[in-house]
């Protein structure tokens, strides 16, 4: 069976330091990817999604970057955060051809 | 047992007709989501709800706090509205509980 890794669950950073989230998925291939973004008291919001091994496609502008180095590995990234990139970060996946998506189980990040 | 239950989890209907998608949650909430996901995978928030009920175009969610309970409904259903519909809850650590989605196609 398929299975989402999305770590760390919750991170406290300071502003200007470095971010890196990891999404791992198990047990399908070529998967769609996604990062998701809720701010406190908003809707999920879509930010990157891929198709492929290094295809980004970016939804917003943001102090954000995602990478796809594996086929089932999802990085977002930032080089130096600021406080309005806390909130809660969920990674999904979907099957090329499927309608349903699978969520990690979220990183709470709160920049201070 | 999940702590979000959907039902149904696949609905077909015609088009025109009424639809109702059901999702109850065991946890203490302090909000209540329904998502919609699109061919493709995109996501898009429909309702963040924590009481009564919200309205936008055709669409209708509605929740019950005592019950614990919530639906989402759609008049006068269309071909374009097909899609998974994802129930999620935030619980008062804001952590999130996703239901498994409810994939709904509507028929010409």
């Amino acid at each position: 069976s398929q299975t989402i890794h999305q770590w760390p669950a919750t991170l406290v950073q300071p502003v200007g330091s470095p971010l890196s989230l990891e999404c791992t998925v198990e047990g399908t291939s070529n998967p769609n990817l996604y990062w998701y973004r809720q701010a406190a008291g908003r809707g999920l919001q879509l930010l990157f999604y891929s198709v492929g091994i290094g295809q980004i496609s970016s939804e917003v502008p943001q102090n954000l970057s995602a990478s796809r180095p594996q086929d089932r590995q999802f990085i977002l990234s930032s080089k130096k955060l600021l406080l309005s990139d806390s909130g809660f970060y969920l990674c999904a996946w979907s099957a090329q051809m499927n309608t349903e998506a699978f969520f990690g189980q979220g990183t709470r990040l709160t920049v201070v | 047992k999940n702590e979000v239950e959907q039902s149904p989890q696949n609905l077909t209907a015609q088009e025109g007709e009424f639809i109702t998608i059901n999702c109850s949650y065991s946890v203490g909430i302090s909000a209540l989501h329904w998502l919609q996901q699109h061919p493709g995978g995109g996501i898009v928030s429909l309702f963040m709800l924590s009481s009564g009920k919200k309205k936008h175009g055709r669409l209708i969610a509605t929740i019950n706090i005592q019950e614990k309970h919530s639906s989402l409904h759609i008049t006068a259903s269309h071909p374009r509205d097909s899609a998974v519909y994802i129930c999620a809850v935030s619980d008062t650590g804001n952590q999130f509980y996703f239901g498994t989605g409810t994939s709904l196609t509507v028929i010409p």
